[in-house]
């Protein structure tokens, strides 16, 4: 079956350290994202990409960096500079760029700091 | 700015119906999206609508008003499995970006 695939699902860092959260596809779809999910609030845009080796931030990418290396994958790097970074973190991919292009979701991964 | 309101939390009945609102303020309008998420789990989508009334999908409809910048999920015949919190996303003016709301617990009691 076709979907998004994250890892790991939980994740613990120190602070200072940079981890990098996986995000695989197999749905063949052009356009790729990173949200972040908190209490209370709605998610929230990090980064994406439309296409392999171009990719633009969203509304939160301080702290953040990405990849888009291949078509299937779209990794995040949360690094020390993100100072806040426990979070639920969500990757999606659509097939294009806005309209009625769906999201698909990833099951997340979760980032606690210690 | 812009803004999506959804209550926080809703407590139903199983076997009843529920609605859950979402209002919206943005710049611009390329459609409004219902998801659906159980707790620690993968937003998965329910509808879509982008032009005025009322798409049903089985136990599922959605309602968009864009005059009123309001859309209703109506959830009927309620199982347990329906406990969830349902998103309300709208793509603004900018046709790439989703505006998320906070989204609406949903608690269903037997």
């Amino acid at each position: 079956d076709g979907g998004i695939t994250q890892s790991p699902k939980y994740l613990f860092r120190k602070e200072g350290q940079n981890v990098t959260l996986s995000c695989e596809q197999n749905l063949n779809h052009d356009a790729m994202y990173w949200y972040r999910q908190d209490p209370g609030q709605g998610l929230r845009l990090i980064y994406y990409s439309q296409i392999v080796n171009d990719f633009q931030k969203g509304d939160i990418a301080e702290g953040y960096s990405v990849s888009r290396e291949k078509k299937e994958s779209f990794p995040l790097t949360v690094t020390s500079a993100q100072k806040n970074p426990t979070a639920f973190y969500l990757c999606a991919s659509s097939p294009g760029l806005g309209g009625a292009n769906v999201l698909t979701f990833g099951a997340g991964s979760r980032l606690t700091v210690l | 700015g812009q803004n999506i309101d959804q209550p926080t939390e809703m407590t139903a009945t199983e076997g009843a119906i529920v609605q859950i609102n979402c209002t919206y303020q943005t710049s611009g309008f390329n459609g409004l999206f219902w998801y659906q998420q159980h707790a620690g789990e993968a937003p998965t989508f329910l509808s879509y609508n982008v032009l005025d009334g009322l798409e049903e999908k089985g136990r599922f409809s959605s309602f968009l008003s864009r005059s009123k910048g309001y859309s209703y999920l109506l959830l009927k015949e309620l199982q347990m499995k329906d406990s969830a919190s349902y998103l309300c996303a709208v793509r603004g003016g900018s046709n790439y970006q989703l505006i998320w709301g906070a989204g609406t617990k949903l608690i269903i009691k037997p």
